[in-house]
Formats: C-alpha cells, sequence, structure tokens
C-alpha cells in the first residue's frame, strides 16, 4: 500500500502569519498534488507536480506557493496567510497522472485554521 | 457550477440494513469514475473504479454502477457495519491523462447505528 505522509496535522496560525506544509511519498510516484477540502464542496486542487522540480498549477492556486525539491517530497507554502485558507489540506500522489484510471493515494490531512 | 453532485448529503441506517448512494455529474468528457471511502479526519481511500459505459464492479459489500449515457453512477453498500460509517466520495475523471482533472463531489456522510 502505497504511504503518503503529511506533517503537521494540525497547525494554526494568525492572519498575515508564514505556513509550510509537507509531504512526503515513499513510492516513487511521479505525480503529486495539494487539495484542500471545505464544508459543502468536493476537494479542490490547489497544485500539483509531475516530477522534482516541476510545478503545476491548479484551480485554486491563488495565495498558494508549492514546491518539488524531491521525487518523495512537495511542500505547499502560504506566506501571508489569510482566514480564507483556513481549510483540511490533502496531499496525494500517484504512479501515473491521477486523472487516468491509476491509482491516486491520499495523506492524512493537516487541519490549518487562520486566526 | 458544480459538475459532481451527490445524494443524499447525509443518510442514517441501522447496521445490517443496505444502502444506496447516488452521483449524478456533468463532467464532459467522462473518462472514468471513482468512488471513494473517507473515515472522519482521514484521507481517501479508493473503493471502485468504473470505465465503461454500464460497467458495473463489485468490491466485497460494496457494488457500483456507471451509466454513461445518464451521467450517474450508484454505490450500494450491503449488509452494513458500524465501520462503514464514513463520507463517500464520487470522483468524475475527465480525461484519461495526465492533462486530464479530477471532478469531486461534496460527498454523502454514511452513518450505521447499531
Amino acid at each position: 500500500e502505497a504511504a503518503v505522509t503529511q506533517s503537521p496535522r494540525n497547525k494554526v496560525t494568525v492572519t498575515g502569519g508564514n505556513v509550510t506544509l509537507s509531504c512526503r511519498q515513499t513510492n516513487s510516484h511521479n505525480y503529486m498534488y495539494w487539495y484542500r477540502q471545505d464544508t459543502g464542496h468536493g476537494l479542490r486542487l490547489i497544485h500539483y507536480s509531475y516530477g522534482a522540480g516541476n510545478l503545476q498549477i491548479g484551480d485554486v492556486p491563488d495565495g498558494y506557493k508549492a514546491t518539488r525539491t524531491t521525487q518523495e517530497d512537495f511542500f505547499l507554502l502560504l506566506e501571508l496567510a489569510s482566514p480564507s485558507q483556513t481549510s483540511l489540506y490533502f496531499c496525494a500522489s500517484s504512479p501515473w497522472g491521477g486523472a487516468d484510471t491509476g491509482q491516486l493515494y491520499f495523506g492524512e490531512g493537516s487541519k490549518l485554521t487562520v486566526l | 457550477k458544480t459538475q459532481v453532485e451527490q445524494s443524499p448529503q447525509s443518510l442514517v441506517v441501522r447496521q445490517g440494513e443496505n444502502c444506496v448512494l447516488q452521483c449524478n455529474y456533468s463532467v464532459t468528457p467522462d473518462n472514468h469514475l471513482r468512488w471513494f471511502k473517507q473515515d472522519t479526519g482521514k484521507g481517501l481511500v479508493s473503493l471502485t473504479v468504473l470505465v465503461h459505459e454500464n460497467d458495473k464492479t463489485s468490491n466485497g459489500r460494496y457494488s457500483a454502477t456507471l451509466d454513461k449515457d445518464a451521467k450517474h453512477s450508484t454505490l450500494h453498500i450491503t449488509a452494513t457495519l458500524l465501520d462503514d460509517t464514513a463520507t463517500y466520495i464520487c470522483v468524475v475523471g475527465d480525461r484519461g491523462s495526465a492533462l486530464g482533472r479530477l471532478h469531486f463531489g461534496a460527498g454523502t456522510q454514511l452513518i450505521v447505528i447499531p
């Protein structure tokens, strides 16, 4: 079973704060994704990457940066956090593009609260 | 506009009963549809994937159907257990390639009571 590990699992910060969410997958998957999940909405794609050094913009990228430093590690950066970014964030990985029938593996989520 | 609608929003059943969850979508093209289970405070875990017109799949007590003409899928859970309490999420992929997008429903919250 593919393993995707996120940290921190819970984070509280203040408006204007700087936050980094980390994700590591240990299965040599090419694709990694960052999603946010809000009540009443489906998961929304923030950024994704298909390899180290690559970054692709998702559907809701405003206010977020991301960096893929290695095959295993994908980071989501909030440099000036706002209350609208309070959400549950999920990282996912896939051995191919996630939009084919390949499997998509999710981490357990990082709950971010911006006061 | 929401392209994947799930119903009901929430559902309470007694242990041992069967239940049916619905997914209607307007995503075009519709390459495949996948059902995920999300336990409270956890990530999503895939239950099954449907690809072809009139596909039917079975995974233990979970079975699913897909009608691409109607853009509709159902997830059946038979003989529910307390551990089936979770949110079930329908996801439609619009292409069979890395250029595509996954479109997520908001989920159906299932509560199984003793």
